[in-house]
């Protein structure tokens, strides 16, 4: 089974910064991988699909990028409201999730 | 508006079972994956089981096969998952979410606590 590896599993930062999660596969899988960003008490939500490929409404501060084995997902200019846990999945295989990384305001 | 409710949550002993729904609107059901995905408290998100959207493929994450059976009623719009032989490591909340023609999840629903203790 693929197994998805985020890094780090836990980050502070302030409003403004400019922040990178990290995910490695352990097997290739193309570009077959979703980006999620999920609040406490709520369904997670797609922000970035297809390694690169922003979903419809999400504002441009974030990008992903990648492929084959290392992802990475960028928050710039970090909002209030970015705060929260973001989890990457692969859909090349079993849909496995990363641990998930959460984003704390320093 | 494309909307997905899950139901049938509870508090349930160890080797019980329990039926999942999720009732889906604002999009042709009949055309789309489905899958359910679990959190348990304070945990990342798993993966659990899948159904093509003719109902005619199934796919379950190894923790769970032979013990959970995910179907549809694409007459009704309703999605399912039969769980048996539950265990407290089943303790979560249970999303329901949709596929796309990618496969990845475009949409959730708010998911529905299962509890499985003594």
């Amino acid at each position: 089974d693929i197994q998805m590896t985020q890094s780090p599993s836990s980050l502070s930062a302030s409003v403004g910064d400019r922040v990178t999660i990290t995910c490695r596969a352990s097997q290739y899988i193309g570009t077959w991988l979703t980006w999620y960003q999920q609040k406490p008490g709520k369904a997670p939500e797609a922000l970035v699909y297809k390694a690169s490929t922003l979903q419809n409404g999400v504002p441009s501060r974030f990008s992903g990028s990648g492929s084959g084995t290392y992802f990475t997902l960028t928050i710039s200019d970090l909002q209030p409201h970015d705060f929260a846990t973001y989890y990457c999945q692969e859909y090349h295989s079993h849909n496995t999730f990363g641990q998930g990384t959460k984003l704390e305001i320093k | 508006e494309v909307q997905l409710v899950e139901s049938g949550g509870g508090l349930v002993q160890p080797g019980g079972s329990l039926r999942l729904s999720c009732a889906a609107s604002g999009f042709p059901f009949s055309k789309y994956a489905m899958s359910w995905v679990r959190q348990a408290p304070d945990k990342g998100l798993q993966w659990v089981s899948a159904v093509s959207n003719s109902d005619e493929k199934t796919y379950h994450a190894d923790s769970v096969k032979g013990r959970f059976t995910i179907s549809r009623d694409n007459s009704k719009n309703i999605l399912y998952l039969q769980m048996s032989s539950l265990t407290v490591e089943d303790t979560g909340i249970y999303f329901c979410a949709k596929g796309n023609s990618e496969d990845w999840f475009d949409r959730w629903g708010q998911g529905t606590l299962v509890t499985v203790s003594s």
